[in-house]
């Protein structure tokens, strides 16, 4: 059971560049987000899916798109990286959210240039 | 917007002492509070899910407690060890089902 899968792990953008974080789950859940982490902001909400076709903006949206096309997937676009986005982005899914709360995947640590 | 605040920010610990930190939460529209712990370079994995004023949970040497009325959950750390050095997260649900609010997190470095 290989739970939340992203990739890559590492990437390194130039400014102005763009690039989509692939994010997969295989537990077949209807909940899914992405978060980025920064020293000292702990993990902020960039998008979320509550199933797919349907996706909404969390608490740091710009500069980010997302799209939930299958169940499965939850890819993370950044349209013209900046070096504001130099982070650690994190792909969470969960079963229900209020109660099971999220299993969350290994993360992608981006630096942009 | 739903404020959930962890005490201390960090703390320092010599291996074999018990510590504790603790989770402030909205008392009202209460659902779930959950704890995680968050090791560095890794991914934050799921410690407790608590719902029920007054719930204690309990793994190994890490426990819970949960006071929906007052708004806090404590976690305690018995008899700290090295491998228990991690940010502890906390993050509150409230029942209206689409709130998932993290608190900042306590870091905690267990010193051998």
């Amino acid at each position: 059971n290989a739970g939340v899968t992203q990739t890559p792990k590492f990437q390194v953008l130039k400014t102005g560049q763009s690039m989509t974080l692939q994010c997969a789950q295989d537990m077949n859940h209807e909940y899914m987000s992405w978060y980025r982490q920064d020293p000292g902001m702990g993990l902020r909400l960039i998008h979320y899916s509550v199933g797919a076709g349907i996706t909404d903006q969390g608490e740091v949206p710009n500069g980010y798109n997302v799209s939930r096309s299958t169940t499965e997937d939850f890819p993370l676009r950044l349209l013209s990286a900046a070096p504001s986005q130099t982070s650690v982005y994190f792909c969470a899914s969960s079963r229900g959210l209020s109660f099971y709360g999220y299993t969350f995947g290994s993360g992608t640590r981006l630096t942009v240039v | 917007i739903l404020n959930v605040e962890q005490s201390p920010q960090s703390l320092h610990v010599q291996e074999g002492d018990s510590t504790n930190f603790t989770c402030s939460f909205p008392s009202s529209n209460f659902y779930a509070l959950h704890w995680y712990r968050w090791e560095t370079a890794k991914s934050p994995e799921a410690l407790f899910v608590m719902t029920l004023n007054g719930d204690e949970k309990k793994k190994g040497r890490i426990s819970a407690t949960l006071n929906t009325k007052e708004g806090y959950s404590y976690l305690y750390i018995k008899g700290s060890q090295p491998e228990d050095s991690a940010t502890y997260l906390c993050a509150f649900t409230d029942n209206y089902g689409q709130n998932f609010v993290f608190g900042p997190g306590t870091r905690l470095s267990v010193l051998p």
